[in-house]
This record gives structure tokens, C-alpha cells and sequence, in this order.
């Protein structure tokens, strides 16, 4: 198994709340993204990170932010939660050889509700 | 956006029977990826595919990249019970800092036994 832990696995919160997920990788990869998965939709990237501090918006970005202040943990916070972001939250690494073999691998997923 | 297509939005087979799923799309990848996602559990990574026309197997596992690198199938021979998912095909276009996946929306798996 890649080497990937997210936490909380689930979490219950009420609109308006902040929270904080956490990515954490034993891996030393460069790269790490946040996705979302709901039903109808598939997998939505939400933003990625190529290094420290270096992060960008992928297609689902409003409503959140990222931090990446360690190569090996990535944060996803959403200021203000609502009932829209209940989700299950995904979060992926990829190595960074150079070569097509980079390839990203997942964690186990957050359950967010937002009631 | 890229979009990638999968259908239909679930199947049912028999035990032992052999299935296939297609993913499509009206780009180019350079990269076809295929993932099977538990009840709970994060996508896991089963076949990757790197070249147009390229055939890959992993036991009971066959994908193939398409000549024309829009398109790849996933074929699961003499089915069993845990082969119970959901499978996405994803593709990549570039290996370099933005490199990005596009995913399917996934293909729900039922075997009976």
C-alpha cells in the first residue's frame, strides 16, 4: 500500500463550521491532490500541490484552500462549511520520476457531512 | 473539459463469466489508467497503460490502450465474487508539474454467485 493516511475518516459538522482535513504521506512524493467523489460525478479534483508551499486550483476550488507547509502533509480547509460539501474527500500522490510511469495513488477518503 | 466516458453506469454478470468495460474520449491521453474503488475504501491502482496499442495484463486482468489514444478497455476473465466494485478509467496527458488525471465516472460491478 502506498503510503497515504487521511484523518480524520469521518467527520460530522454543522454549516458555517471551519474544518480541517488532513493529508499525510510517507512516501517523499512531490505531488499531492485533493478530490472529491459524489455520486453522479465521479472523482473532482479540488486542488493539487507540486511542492512546498507551491499549490494550484483544479476544477471544484471554490469554497476551499489548501496549505502545504511539509512535503509529507497537505491540508484541505473549508472556511465555512455548507451542506454542499458533504462529500467523501480523496486525497492522491504522485511520484515525480520524469517518466509516464508517475502515476497517482489514493487514500482511504474522508466522510464529510455538513448538516 | 476533457470528459471521459463510461457506460454503462452499472453491470451484472455471473459468476465466472468474463466482462468488459470501455472508457472513451473525444482527447488524446498519453496515459490510460484503470482503478477499482471498495465499499469505503480509496481507488486502487490496477493497470497502467503508457502506449498507444499497448496490452497489459495483471492475472485475471486485461487492458489495452487504443491505437487512436482515445480509448482503452479493461477485460476481467472467469469473474469471482470480490471483483464486486466500482472501476474507473482515467487518462493522463503530460508527466510534468500540471499533469492531471481525468476520470470516468465509474462503471458499479455486481457479480452473482
Amino acid at each position: 500500500d502506498a503510503g497515504i493516511t487521511q484523518s480524520p475518516r469521518h467527520k460530522v459538522t454543522e454549516t458555517g463550521t471551519p474544518v480541517t482535513l488532513r493529508c499525510h504521506q510517507t512516501e517523499n512524493h512531490r505531488y499531492m491532490y485533493w478530490y472529491r467523489q459524489d455520486p453522479g460525478h465521479g472523482l473532482r479534483l479540488i486542488h493539487y500541490s507540486y511542492g512546498v508551499k507551491d499549490t494550484d486550483k483544479g476544477e471544484v476550488s471554490d469554497g476551499y484552500s489548501v496549505s502545504r507547509s511539509k512535503t509529507e502533509d497537505f491540508l484541505l480547509t473549508l472556511e465555512s462549511a455548507t451542506s454542499s460539501q458533504t462529500s467523501v474527500y480523496f486525497c492522491a500522490i504522485r511520484s515525480n520520476t520524469g517518466t509516464s510511469t508517475d502515476t497517482q495513488y489514493f487514500g482511504p477518503g474522508t466522510r464529510l457531512t455538513v448538516l | 473539459g476533457q470528459q471521459l466516458n463510461q457506460s454503462p453506469q452499472s453491470m451484472f454478470i455471473q459468476e465466472g463469466e468474463d466482462v468488459s468495460m470501455n472508457c472513451t474520449s473525444s482527447s488524446i491521453f498519453n496515459t490510460w489508467l484503470w482503478y477499482k474503488q471498495d465499499p469505503g475504501e480509496g481507488p486502487v491502482l490496477l493497470i497502467a497503460l503508457y502506449k498507444a496499442g499497448e496490452l497489459t495484463s495483471n492475472g485475471r486482468l486485461t487492458a489495452q490502450f487504443g491505437i487512436t489514444r482515445k480509448d482503452s478497455f479493461l477485460n476481467i476473465s472467469a469473474s469471482i465474487p470480490s471483483d464486486v466494485g466500482i472501476y474507473f478509467c482515467a487518462g493522463q496527458t503530460s508527466v510534468g508539474a500540471n499533469s492531471k488525471l481525468t476520470f470516468g465516472k465509474g462503471i458499479t460491478l455486481s457479480v452473482r454467485p
